[in-house]
């Protein structure tokens, strides 16, 4: 267990609709990430959160967008879903999010399995 | 061309046998490499992280990096079915936060 919790775990919902995946980093990891992955595309980086404050950017579409709240959870906001959003959304977390060095290493959740129809 | 290269294999090798994954990556400014193992349907988990040169051991794990040739290597010695998952390998940036790159992942069987 890394102790990054992700709800749902699993998500089926129909093409334009809007779903909100959350996740709660592990206890004292100020950095958060979202990932998405597609069985074609792999592990993609989609956003990263630092207390509170966006810090980096990946490949998100405008469709998406992500927040840090001030207890340091965060929720991925997928709206007007295609069928090709179908995939799983991984949080990640670490101490600093600052490349590099020890203590700065991603830990995974579970993920949330979003299907699309 | 794609950051990170991986062969996603499947590769099947029997139990006990020395497993070798490898990753090739473009950009020399990437600095801190690391292996994640990931079992269907599971978050990845975090087997390696290293930011030089040579080899870094980790009981059956040996993790090696050659920054000459943007190369990256895994292996697994006396490989046991509970290997059997899939091996990402992941580049970081050095300086700034933190932006991760993932190879697509090796899927590995080892049988019994």
């Amino acid at each position: 267990d890394s102790g990054v919790t992700q709800t749902p775990k699993h998500l089926i919902t129909a093409t334009g609709q809007r779903v909100t995946l959350r996740c709660s980093p592990r206890s004292g990891d100020l950095s958060v990430y979202w990932y998405q992955q597609s069985l074609d595309q792999g592990l993609q980086f989609l956003i990263q959160y630092y207390n509170g404050e966006e810090r980096a950017k990946g490949n998100i579409l405008e469709r998406f967008s992500a927040q840090q709240f001030p207890d340091l959870h965060s929720e991925l906001n997928l709206s007007s879903l295609e069928l090709g959003d179908s995939a799983l959304y991984f949080c990640a977390s670490s101490s600093r999010g600052l490349a590099g060095g020890q203590g700065n290493e991603q830990f995974f959740g579970p993920g949330s399995r979003l299907t699309v129809l | 061309q794609k950051e990170v290269e991986q062969d996603p294999g499947p590769l099947s090798v029997p139990e006990g046998a020395i497993v070798s994954l490898n990753c090739t990556y473009s950009n020399s400014a990437f600095q801190y490499f690391m292996w994640y193992r990931q079992y269907s349907r599971k978050g990845p988990e975090l087997l390696m992280y290293t930011y030089s040169s040579g080899n870094k051991e980790d009981g059956r794990f040996t993790a090696q990096v050659d920054k000459s040739s943007k190369y990256i290597s895994l292996f697994i010695r006396d490989s046991q079915p509970s290997d059997s998952a899939t091996y990402l390998c992941a580049i970081s940036n050095s300086g700034g936060y933190q932006k991760v790159t993932f190879g697509t992942g090796t899927k590995l069987q080892v049988i019994p």
